[in-house]
């Protein structure tokens, strides 16, 4: 399964609000999430099947959508919030990735 | 507290071979799919593969398969990512990190071990 994430690339600002879109070849029932990963660091897990936080998370990250898209959205931008997020589907083998979208400031 | 340490950075020349580990603790190691992640430089995820401590399952990504060798030893919560002959195509961060129960997602991580692969 093939995961399209947009945009590749994001100028955004503290405060916005910004979206992010994953789009599978496939449907995924649902089991897709989203990680978080700064530089030099591991994936960091945010939201699994699709729109559950996980905990810890701060809650102006949310996740939606079904079936074969899915989006990420972040409330308002926070200055620890840039980073580069994946989206990843967990429904059959092998597992894949989205490419990446690396949110930067403005 | 579940904690996922890997161990440390490597250099080796082409042709080596090379064994990473993943050591889990916090929680009944058996119990959780293990799953190995590359990253090469300034390049995006890739998943290798997988293995169930309890019994030494394996998936594999055909991409991977018949490239690395995947196990566990349970006596020391350790999870193993192998090579027989390494290139230099092999240089890159290798993650490993656990997989939930229900969602199958990755919710623990390893810091990552940067294998460097040059003659």
């Amino acid at each position: 399964i093939q995961l399209t994430q947009s945009p590749s690339f994001l100028s955004s600002s503290v405060g916005d609000r910004v979206t992010i879109t994953c789009r599978a070849s496939q449907d995924t029932n649902n089991y897709l999430a989203w990680y978080q990963q700064k530089p030099g660091k591991a994936p960091k897990l945010l939201i699994y099947v699709a729109s559950t936080l996980q905990g810890g998370v701060p809650s102006r990250f949310s996740g939606s959508g079904s079936g074969t898209e899915f989006t990420l959205t972040i409330s308002s931008l926070q200055p620890e919030d840039f980073a580069t997020y994946f989206c990843q589907q967990l429904i059959a083998y092998p597992y894949t990735f989205g490419q990446g979208t690396t949110l930067e400031i403005k | 507290e579940v904690q996922v340490v890997q161990s440390g950075a490597e250099v080796k020349k082409p042709g080596e071979s090379l064994r990473i580990s993943c050591q889990s603790s916090g929680y009944d190691f058996s119990d959780y799919w293990i799953a190995w992640v590359r990253q090469m430089p300034g390049k995006g995820l890739e998943w290798m593969g997988m293995v169930y401590p309890g019994d030494s399952d394996t998936r594999y990504n055909p991409s991977f398969q018949g490239q690395v060798t995947l196990s566990v030893d349970k006596s020391v919560n350790s999870a193993y990512l192998q090579w027989s002959s390494l290139k230099a195509s092999d240089t890159a961060i290798y993650y490993c990190a656990r997989q939930s129960f229900g969602s199958d997602s990755f919710d623990y991580w390893g810091q990552g071990t940067l294998v460097t692969v040059s003659s």
